[in-house]
């Protein structure tokens, strides 16, 4: 069974300050994405990541892949309040027929 | 570009009622997932269709939950009888084809059983 772990689950951080969000997963993936949620709202996909030493950046967002320790981080540089959001990390593999395994996503409040 | 439609978006009942959902996926996708996001929790696959097709559905509870993509196109996911834990946000997803084409999400519908 793939297991995705994300920590933290939730995190408080300030308007202006960096932090960093950690997703592992227990097997061999094809693909890792990231998602984010507002609260109510769907999925908006954020980021896929498909190959060792991914790196892809989106305004204050970066996300970066390492499949050799099967780990992604999503980096936040100077957060704002409008990142306030649940990001969810998810892995697939055709062993699962590509559907995706999530965590359980961590909510974020950005602070003024 | 239509997204992916579901219907509807808030759906209240009591428990051992049944109930259904609607999902337009987006034009040309073949591929089509249902998810269950509890609370607090991540999505969860409850099945996926290739056309119409079932490729997974190994975590449907098969004794009160059924669906079906008759056409290959719009597909429906009943609950009969509802229990109170089947409360969550049931969301559909498309996707072009089945092997590594991102997922489109739709709004989803809010499950609520009393």
């Amino acid at each position: 069974e793939l297991k995705v772990e994300q920590n933290p689950l939730f995190l408080s951080m300030q308007e202006g300050k960096n932090y960093t969000i950690y997703c592992n997963y227990s097997t061999t993936s094809d693909r890792l994405y990231w998602y984010r949620q507002d609260p109510g709202k769907s999925l908006e996909s954020l980021f896929v990541l498909l190959s060792n030493g991914a790196v892809k950046q989106e305004g204050r967002l970066m996300a970066s892949l390492d499949t050799k320790a099967r780990l992604s981080t999503l980096h936040i540089t100077a957060a704002v309040h409008d990142l306030s959001a649940t990001y969810f990390c998810a892995v697939d593999n055709s062993n699962s027929g590509y559907a995706l395994n999530f965590g359980k996503g961590t909510s974020l409040l950005v602070t003024p | 570009e239509a997204g992916v439609a579901q219907s509807p978006r808030y759906k209240i009942i009591e428990k051992r009622q049944s109930v259904a959902f609607w999902c337009n996926p987006i034009s040309g996708h073949a591929t089509l997932y249902w998810y269950q996001q509890i609370l607090g929790q991540g999505p969860k696959l409850l099945i996926q269709f290739q056309n119409n097709g079932v490729v997974d559905d190994s975590q449907l509870p098969k004794d009160r939950f059924s669906a079906e993509r008759l056409k290959g196109v719009d597909s429906t996911l009943k609950i009969q009888p509802a229990k109170l834990e089947d409360s969550a946000v049931y969301l559909c997803a498309s996707s072009l084809v089945l092997a590594g084409a991102e997922q489109y999400f739709g709004p989803g519908t809010r499950l609520t059983v009393t």
